[in-house]
């Protein structure tokens, strides 16, 4: 079974430019999450999506950030314009259902350097 | 609100050795406990998980954790440390709001592991 898979691996930005970013959650799976993870901190969920519909976004700034999951499976997170304090590992998860005691799968992650 | 606290944001251990990473939660309901590890530029792999069956979780690679309530605990423990464990471990707690399933993680203990 394949996992997540996450595009690019590595961006580096100055401030003030946009990025995006790709995952491609494990097939089946109806959940997907964003998370940033900055240095030395554990991640921090930023968005929630159940199928194409948003379920949690809470904690996703959302003057500069935005998600997107078309048709219910691939997402795309956008950082426009991005920040010094943007810089972090972006980690994509996936489970199956939306229950609080499944495993949620994790990408390799997209680690952004803002300059 | 939910939370996690790890106590020791770097541990090390002799190879062979026991290895004790600990957590501790803060929930007025009942938790749903994880413990996630990290290596190098990858994504968080599940290592055990807690859903309120038996007190004591078996993981994979010889990890363990046992659910003390009286002591809000959720330690990691293996018997004997191998080179290969050294990485980041984070625990996590999963909150259901209803709308949505959500993990707080914990800041992460780094694990060393020496000859």
């Amino acid at each position: 079974e394949a996992g997540v898979a996450q595009s690019p691996r590595y961006k580096i930005i100055e401030k003030r430019q946009s990025v995006a970013f790709w995952c491609n959650p494990i097939s089946g799976h109806a959940t997907l999450y964003w998370y940033q993870q900055i240095l030395g901190q554990g991640p921090k969920l930023l968005i929630q999506f159940q199928n194409n519909g948003v379920v949690d976004d809470s904690q996703l700034p959302k003057d500069r950030f935005s998600a997107e999951r078309l048709k219910g499976v691939d997402s795309t997170l956008k950082i426009q314009p991005a920040k010094l304090e943007d810089s972090a590992v972006y980690l994509c998860a996936s489970s199956l259902v939306r229950a609080p005691t499944d495993t949620q799968y994790f990408g390799p992650g997209t680690r952004l350097t803002v300059l | 609100a939910q939370s996690v606290t790890q106590l020791g944001s770097h541990v090390s251990v002799s190879e062979g050795a026991l290895v004790l990473l600990r957590c501790n939660y803060s929930s007025s309901v009942p938790p749903y406990l994880f413990w996630y590890v990290q290596y190098p530029n990858q994504g968080l792999q599940l290592l055990l998980k807690y859903t309120s069956a038996a007190t004591l979780v078996k993981g994979i690679n010889g990890f363990e954790a046992e659910f003390k309530k009286s002591e809000t605990s959720f330690h990691l423990t293996k018997p004997s440390a191998h080179m290969s464990d050294a990485a980041e471990y984070f625990c996590a707690v999963s909150l259901n709001t209803g709308t949505a399933s959500k993990l707080t993680f914990g800041t992460g203990t780094r694990l060393q592991v020496t000859l």
